[in-house]
């Protein structure tokens, strides 16, 4: 098994740009999360899918943050205009829905 | 709202020095408490978990155990591999997604 893949592994963008970053989870898995992970404040969660379908963006910062899974095998989660203040690593991680999560290696974004 | 406090934030040890990583929780109705390992560069894995006070899981030099109100992860005479953050996370009655603790970054000296 592959495991979670994510792509990129790293972004350097400026301010105000439009920031996609990508995952595939792994094949079979029904649940999907998005974690953002700074020193200060750990991993967060942002938004979790169940079946393809968003169950809870509690987490997600503000507007400028949106995701979506159009199929089992595919989700993206976008920010647009990104900030400097957005930086930070970004996980994808699935599950059979136990609590056991597979992580992803990460997205390292870095907004200038 | 649920929480999951760790400590200490880092730990050095000598190669063969045993200790202890805490984690306390508030979490209402705990589901399942969790240990992951985080490598540099690399995403959380899945160590154990954690269903009821007085249950222990052991893997290799590491072993979990479980209270109503913390858990402990115990490091029998580690060596430098083990090296790493130590995540804790829970998970409620309510089945809402692992709340992470902020970890405990461990360093193993040879």
């Amino acid at each position: 098994d592959a495991g979670v893949i994510q792509s990129p592994r790293h972004e350097v963008t400026e301010m105000g740009q439009e920031v996609t970053l990508r995952c595939k989870p792994i094949s079979g898995h029904n649940s999907l999360f998005w974690y953002r992970q700074t020193m200060m404040r750990g991993l967060e969660l942002l938004i979790y899918f169940n079946n393809n379908v968003p169950i809870d963006d509690s987490g997600m910062p503000e507007d400028r943050f949106s995701a979506k899974m159009p199929n089992a095998s595919f989700s993206t989660l976008k920010i647009q205009p990104s900030e400097p203040r957005d930086s930070a690593v970004y996980f994808c991680a699935s599950s059979l829905g136990t609590g056991e999560l597979f992580f992803g290696e990460g997205s390292r974004l870095t907004v200038l | 709202e649920d929480q999951v406090t760790q400590s200490p934030e880092a730990l050095r040890l000598q190669e063969g020095e045993s200790s202890s990583l805490n984690c306390s929780y508030t979490v209402s109705g705990l589901r399942g408490l969790f240990w992951y390992r985080q490598d540099p560069g690399k995403g959380p894995e899945f160590l154990f978990t954690l269903y009821s006070a007085g249950e222990e899981k052991e893997k290799e030099r590491l072993k979990a155990t479980l209270t109503k109100k913390e858990s402990f992860l115990h490091i029998t005479a580690p060596k430098p591999e083990d090296s790493a953050t130590y995540l804790c996370a829970a998970i409620n009655s309510g089945n809402t997604p692992l709340v992470f603790g902020k970890g405990t970054r461990l360093s193993v000296i040879a």
